[in-house]
C-alpha cells in the first residue's frame, strides 16, 4: 500500500460525458502527478501540481483539466469523453518538486476508466 | 528531457540474478535515476534510485555508470512474482517525467 488513494476503482460512462477522477496523496505529500495508460501502453505524464499550484504540462488534452485543492487532494476532470479516453489512470504523489531535489513518485491503484 | 533506452523484454531464471540495463546518454547532472516496476495493471510500484554512487537497497541494487550515461538494476535472486514491466526513468527537476515503454521481464521457473 503506496498510502495514495484513488476513487473510484471502476467508470464507466458514454461518450460526451464528463467524469471526475480524485487523488489523495500521501500524507506530507506536496506533489500530485496525473497519468493515463491506455491499453498496452506505457505511462503518458499529463499533468503535476505543487502544493496548489500547477508545476509541469505533459500531454494533457485540452478537453483534460486537473486542480489541486487547499488539503492537497487533486481531481483530474475529463469531459466530452471519447472511446479513445479508455485506459487506466494513476494518480501518483512525492515529498517534494524543489530543484534539485529527488522526486521519488507514488502511485495508487488508479482508476480504471471505460468509455462506451 | 532526459530520454532513456531500455530493451523490450527480458528472460531470467527462478533464483538467478535480473540485470536490467538502461540508456541514458543526455543525463543531466542534477537529474536522478529512478526505477520503477508495474506488475500487471496495478499502480507503479517504486524500486531505487540515485544520482551518482550505486545504491542498494532490501529490493535491488542500482550501478550507475561512471558516465552517468547508463544504469543496471539488479534483481539479485528474482522470484516469478518479480514477473513484471520495468521502467527506468530520469527525473528532471521539472516534474515531467516520462515514462517510456519499459522492459518486460519474465522470470520462468
Amino acid at each position: 500500500d503506496s498510502g495514495v488513494t484513488q476513487t473510484p476503482k471502476h467508470l464507466i460512462t458514454a461518450t460526451g460525458q464528463r467524469v471526475t477522477l480524485r487523488c489523495s496523496p500521501r500524507s506530507g505529500d506536496l506533489s500530485v502527478y496525473w497519468y493515463q495508460q491506455s491499453l498496452d501502453q506505457g505511462l503518458q505524464f499529463l499533468i503535476q501540481y505543487y502544493n496548489g499550484e500547477e508545476r509541469a504540462k505533459g500531454n494533457i488534452l485540452e478537453r483534460f483539466s486537473a486542480q489541486q485543492f487547499p488539503d492537497l487532494h487533486s481531481e483530474l476532470n475529463l469531459s466530452s469523453l471519447e472511446l479513445g479516453d479508455s485506459a487506466l489512470y494513476f494518480c501518483a504523489s512525492s515529498v517534494d518538486a524543489g530543484a534539485g531535489l529527488d522526486e521519488t513518485q507514488y502511485f495508487g491503484p488508479g482508476t480504471r476508466l471505460l468509455v462506451l | 528531457d532526459a530520454k532513456t533506452t531500455q530493451p523490450p523484454s527480458m528472460d531470467c531464471a527462478e533464483g538467478r540474478a535480473a540485470n536490467l540495463p538502461c540508456n541514458h546518454s543526455t543525463i543531466s547532472g542534477n537529474e536522478y535515476v529512478y526505477w520503477y516496476r508495474q506488475i500487471h495493471s496495478q499502480g507503479p510500484q517504486y524500486i531505487i534510485h540515485g544520482l551518482k554512487n550505486n545504491e542498494t537497497n532490501e529490493m535491488a541494487s542500482l550501478i550507475i555508470t561512471e558516465d552517468r550515461k547508463s544504469s543496471t538494476l539488479i534483481l539479485p535472486h528474482a522470484t516469478l512474482r518479480d514477473t513484471a514491466v520495468y521502467y527506468c526513468i530520469v527525473n528532471t527537476n521539472a516534474g515531467k517525467s516520462t515514462f517510456g515503454d519499459g522492459t518486460t521481464l519474465t522470470v520462468k521457473p
